[in-house]
Order: C-alpha cells, then structure tokens, then sequence
C-alpha cells in the first residue's frame, strides 16, 4: 500500500510566520501534490512537482511556495501567514505519467491567529 | 467551464444500498475517480473506472457510468455505519496533471 505521510495533523501558527509543511511518500512516486481543501470550495490545487526540484503552479499558488530536493519529501511553504491560509492542507502522490489515481496523506489542518 | 458537481447530503439505513450521484462537464476525461474523506483525515482512493467503460463492480461498490449523460454514480451495497463519509469524485485527463474534484456528498448511514 502506498504511504503518505504529512508530518503534523494540526498546527498553529500566527500571522506573519513562515510555516513548513512536509510530506513524504514510501513508494517512489515521481509526481506529488498539494491540495487545500475548503468547505463549499472542495481541493484547489497549490503546487505539483513532477521530479525532483521541478515544480509547477496550480490554481492557487499565491502566497505558497514549494520545495523538492528529494524524490520522496515535498514541502510546502507559507512565506508570510495570513489568516485567510487557514484551511486543511492535502498532500497527494502519483507514479510516473500524468492521469495516474492519487494517493492522499491524512491532511494536516492548519489555523493561523 | 470545467465543473463536477455532487449533491451535499445523502443519509440512508444501515443495510439499504447507497447511491451517490456526480455530474461533470468536460467528457474528455480518461479516469474517474471515487474517493472517500473521513472525518479529519485524508481522502481515501476506493475505485475508479476509465471513460471507456460502463460499470465496474468492487465487492460492495459498483461505479456506474453514463457518458451520453456525462453522469457517474458510486452504488454502495449492503450500507454500514462504517461507511458514514464525504465522497468525492473526480475527474483526470490524459497527457495531463490536473485533476478536478467534486465538492463532496456527505453521507450518513443511520442505525
């Protein structure tokens, strides 16, 4: 079974903070996402990365910025909270290709004061 | 534009079959996805189908799809508590990373 691994299940953190959020997949899994997930808005996609150090913006990535220096770590990074970045964050990995089923962590829900 | 839409709530009787219901725009998808959110944690990957088929049947789950209509439903068989959830369906296109998602149909099986 593939295992994705978010590193916190709740955080806070306060305005104006630089916060990491990390993820990590056990099976090798070329491409992997970040997600945030709103009530009534669904996933909106932040970040992808199809390889190491390649990264790619999503619908959303404003405020967010994200690292990949390792194939099975990919992180994401709120430069500077604010307040309307609280939400649950949803990491998700896929093997090589595009159009292949994704594979989602437990989601870590983050609130910002 | 491209849109998935799902009612917001489904509840049903523990032993009664589950339908719930995902209409979407854009037919050129290659896969479609179910996936199930329990409270608090991520989504879970239960099934999903290529656009080329009609059904796909999984132990208690049946995907059914309708191209014509552009509609895909997920049929639960034999409904427990344990399958109180949000689902999701979703759509993935070929060549591509994007996928689109629907917003949830919270489902509640009552005792």
């Amino acid at each position: 079974d593939v295992k994705v691994t978010q590193s916190s299940r709740y955080l806070v953190k306060r305005t104006g903070e630089k916060v990491f959020l990390e993820c990590v997949q056990d099976m090798d899994h070329e491409n992997m996402f970040w997600y945030r997930q709103d009530p009534g808005l669904g996933l909106r996609l932040i970040y992808f990365s199809y390889d190491v150090k390649m990264k790619e913006k999503g619908d959303i990535p404003e405020g967010y910025s994200v690292s990949r220096e390792k194939k099975e770590r990919f992180s994401l990074i709120l430069e500077s909270a604010s307040t309307n970045q609280t939400s649950m964050y949803l990491c998700a990995s896929t093997k090589s290709g595009a159009d292949q089923p994704q594979h989602f962590g437990d989601g870590t829900r983050l609130s910002i004061l | 534009g491209e849109d998935v839409e799902q009612s917001l709530f489904l509840s049903v009787r523990e032993g009664d079959s589950s339908v719930i219901n995902c209409t979407y725009t854009d037919s050129s998808s290659t896969y479609l996805y179910w996936y199930k959110q329990e409270p608090g944690a991520g989504l879970q990957l239960l099934t999903y189908i290529f656009s080329n088929m009609d059904m796909k049947q999984d132990q208690r789950l049946t995907v059914l799809l309708n191209k014509k209509d552009k509609h895909l439903s997920l049929r639960i068989a034999d409904t427990q508590t344990g399958d109180s959830a949000i689902y999701f369906c979703a759509e993935s296109f070929s060549g591509t990373y994007k996928y689109i998602f629907g917003t949830g149909t919270r489902l509640k099986v009552l005792a």
